[in-house]
């Protein structure tokens, strides 16, 4: 049982807009960078946002992040089916680094 | 472009040490800002957090796991090990190396680069 909550599965339609939620608190999120991943199946995690809301070069602006008081969201628009993966979010909690339990994306 | 490669072996004896090192490409290991972590996925579940080493070389272990992790730097050869003692079956995961960015007062505002993960298995 992850400290931070994400829910299990999103799915939506291709070219449609899909967002993940991702719930702390005050002391993880609240006070702490967040920060996202994708899985790909049988890849390792790639980074798509950091510091909240920065995308690291190469990453299209489809995917977007923000924070708001101790939840954070990712949003993924115009889906592709590339996109079906494995997303986590991340942050940290006095020098202890946390993950969400993940959530399944499925563009149907 | 900085790469990260895992190398250690792949099947452990339970009661036994698991050892793991992680050579850096591409950047040094010295750089200040970042940090160098250890990250394990057990089969089928989700991403767990053991430790990193900071460039300074200040360590920051998972509490669930700081009994038994040790994590080191070799900066002469720019690499970063990881020694896991007294394993089980539940440590069974597929380990990933990966570097913390922009990193301060003991967090990160992400992990950047990746390494392509390597299966341990814990088995008699």
């Amino acid at each position: 049982q992850s400290v931070l909550t994400q829910p299990p599965s999103v799915s939506a339609a291709p070219g449609q807009k899909v967002t993940i939620s991702c719930s702390g608190s005050s002391s993880n999120i609240g006070n702490n960078y967040v920060s996202w991943y994708q899985q790909l199946p049988g890849t390792a995690p790639k980074l798509l946002i950091y510091d909240n809301n920065k995308r690291p070069s190469g990453i299209p602006d489809r995917f977007s992040g923000s924070k708001s008081g101790t939840s954070a969201t990712l949003g993924i628009t115009g889906l592709q089916t590339g996109d079906e993966a494995d997303y986590y979010c991340g942050t940290w909690d006095s020098s202890l680094s946390l993950f969400g339990g993940g959530t399944k994306l499925t563009v149907l | 472009q900085l790469q990260l490669q895992e190398s250690g072996s792949g099947l452990v004896k339970p009661s036994q040490t698991l050892s793991l090192t992680c050579a850096v490409s591409g950047g040094s290991i010295s750089s200040g800002g970042y940090s160098w972590s250890w990250i394990r996925q057990p089969p089928g579940k989700g991403l767990e957090w053991i430790g990193y080493i900071y460039h300074s070389g200040s360590t920051y272990y998972n509490p669930s796991l700081k009994s038994r992790v040790t994590i080191s730097v070799d900066r002469s050869k720019n690499q970063f090990s990881l020694k896991l003692s007294s394993v089980t079956a539940a440590d069974t995961a597929v380990y990933y190396c990966a570097r913390g960015l922009y990193c301060s007062g003991g967090s990160c505002a992400g992990f950047d680069y990746w390494g392509q993960g390597t299966l341990v298995t814990v088995s008699s």
